[in-house]
């Protein structure tokens, strides 16, 4: 079953550093999603893109990050420069379309710790 | 209102037994909710959803009651097995104007105990 794929599964970094995340969405998906979890809170909406842009981000994605889609099958997530409360798990997502059948498929994500 | 509120944070149910978990919702654009099973140290995987324009949906031993009127949702899990044992995530999503994130409640961790 195809599926998708996040690398690292966890990342340590001091703060202030540049992360970045990599995500390989499902082959045929056109949009990618960047979700957040922080531990024991809800998921949250980072970014959706569509077209090699973002098409809709939320307040929390502010200039500190980023989204790439640098070759036809990676998709990252940078984060400029780390800040403690950006420990969280970070997931990708994918989906066929955004309509009827634009079921979200999520990685396993990426865990984030900022010390 | 994009928040999506969700009860209890955490349930213990006999094998056997029905797991009951609620939603409420403000934002009446919402026309898509879904529900999203965890597992440790996995991702979310959709699990069943429904759209306002029906009141029930079942999917073997789930289903999601949907009271548009009262804006709530609630998932239902018949004869709950130590298999379910997961958290549990409803979510919601306005399908509209190009809109297409999901937001999620803060989720239920569900214990079945055998």
């Amino acid at each position: 079953e195809p599926e998708v794929t996040q690398t690292p599964s966890h990342q340590v970094t001091q703060m202030g550093q540049e992360v970045i995340l990599r995500c390989v969405p499902i082959s045929n998906h056109l949009y990618f999603y960047w979700y957040r979890q922080i531990l024991g809170q809800k998921v949250e909406f980072l970014v959706s893109f569509y077209n090699n842009e973002i098409s809709e981000k939320s307040e929390i994605f502010d200039d500190q990050f980023s989204v790439e889609r640098p070759d036809g099958s990676n998709f990252t997530l940078k984060i400029r420069s780390t800040k403690l409360e950006d420990s969280a798990m970070y997931f990708c997502a994918s989906s066929v379309d955004r309509g009827e059948t634009g079921e979200l498929f999520f990685g396993e994500g990426s865990r984030l710790t900022v010390l | 209102q994009q928040q999506v509120k969700q009860s209890p944070q955490s349930l213990i149910v006999q094998k056997g037994g029905i797991s009951i978990i609620n939603c409420a919702y403000e934002n009446t654009a919402f026309d898509y909710f879904p529900w999203y099973q965890q597992f440790p140290g996995k991702g979310p995987a959709l699990l069943i959803a429904i759209r306002p324009d029906v009141s029930e949906k079942k999917e073997g031993r789930f289903t999601i009651s949907f009271n548009k009127s009262a804006k709530q949702f609630s998932l239902h899990i018949m004869d709950s097995q130590p298999g379910d044992s997961a958290t549990y995530f409803c979510a919601a999503r306005v399908s509209g104007a190009g809109s297409y994130q999901l937001t999620f409640g803060k989720g239920t961790k569900l214990s079945v105990i055998p």
